[in-house]
């Protein structure tokens, strides 16, 4: 069973500071299959990344992902108040789709 | 524009059962992969289950033989009908369309979640 970690849990920043979260897969996985979302309080998720680096719709280009095989990274390049929130890793392979347990990103 | 609208939660005893909608009112769900997604209280997001276009289903170890979903195209609506309930099933459930093509799997859209409390 394919399991993704992320880390850290918790990450306490101030705003206009540069945020760098990880995700290890427990297998490679593929890039094309790995997405990145934002979950505000009492929100639904929304996709950011997908293809391990392509930003979705509408998503600011502060956001960026990069990462292949087992080791992916989504990088806000300075925070805004709106950023903070809990950020999920997630992929797709073989017909089952997993999550990580998510990084909360709190204001310092 | 993908507009996803669910319904159907509530509260349940153990061993119940609970049928959750998810309408969508932006494009033709039959050409479309649909998955359910659950958030347990305080916790992180579990996929559920999928159903693709031509109908080809897939659920998660979890719920496996509990759950079933399900797709009607003349009403653009995907259900997921939930049997045996447990406590552990409690959770704020969201439908999502699956993106296709070479970025499979991501969850482009989603439903803005139908909570199921599962107690006695």
């Amino acid at each position: 069973e394919l399991v993704l970690t992320q880390s850290p849990g918790t990450l306490s920043l101030s705003p206009g500071e540069r945020a760098t979260l990880s995700c290890w897969a427990s297998q490679s996985v593929s890039s094309n299959y790995f997405a990145w979302y934002q979950q505000r309080p009492g929100q639904a998720p929304r996709l950011l990344i997908y293809g391990a680096s392509s930003r979705a719709t509408g998503i600011p280009d502060r956001f960026s992902g990069s990462g292949s095989g087992t080791d992916f990274t989504l990088t806000i390049s300075r925070l805004e108040p709106e950023d903070f929130a809990v950020y999920y890793c997630q992929q797709y392979d073989n017909s089952r789709w997993t999550f990580g347990q998510g990084t909360k990103v709190e204001i310092k | 524009e993908v507009l996803l609208v669910q319904s159907g939660g509530g509260l349940v005893q153990p061993g119940g059962s609970l049928r959750l909608s998810c309408a969508d009112s932006g494009f033709i769900l039959s050409s479309n992969y649909m998955a359910w997604v659950r958030q347990a209280p305080g916790k992180g997001l579990e996929w559920v289950s999928v159903i693709y276009s031509g109908g080809t289903t897939f659920y998660a170890d979890s719920v496996r033989g509990r759950i079933t979903i399900s797709r009607d195209t003349s009403t653009n609506t995907v259900y997921l009908q939930l049997s045996s309930l447990r406590v552990e099933d409690t959770a704020l459930y969201y439908c999502a369309t699956v993106g296709l093509g070479q970025y499979f799997g991501r969850f482009d859209s989603w439903g803005q979640g139908t909570l199921v409390t599962v107690s006695s």
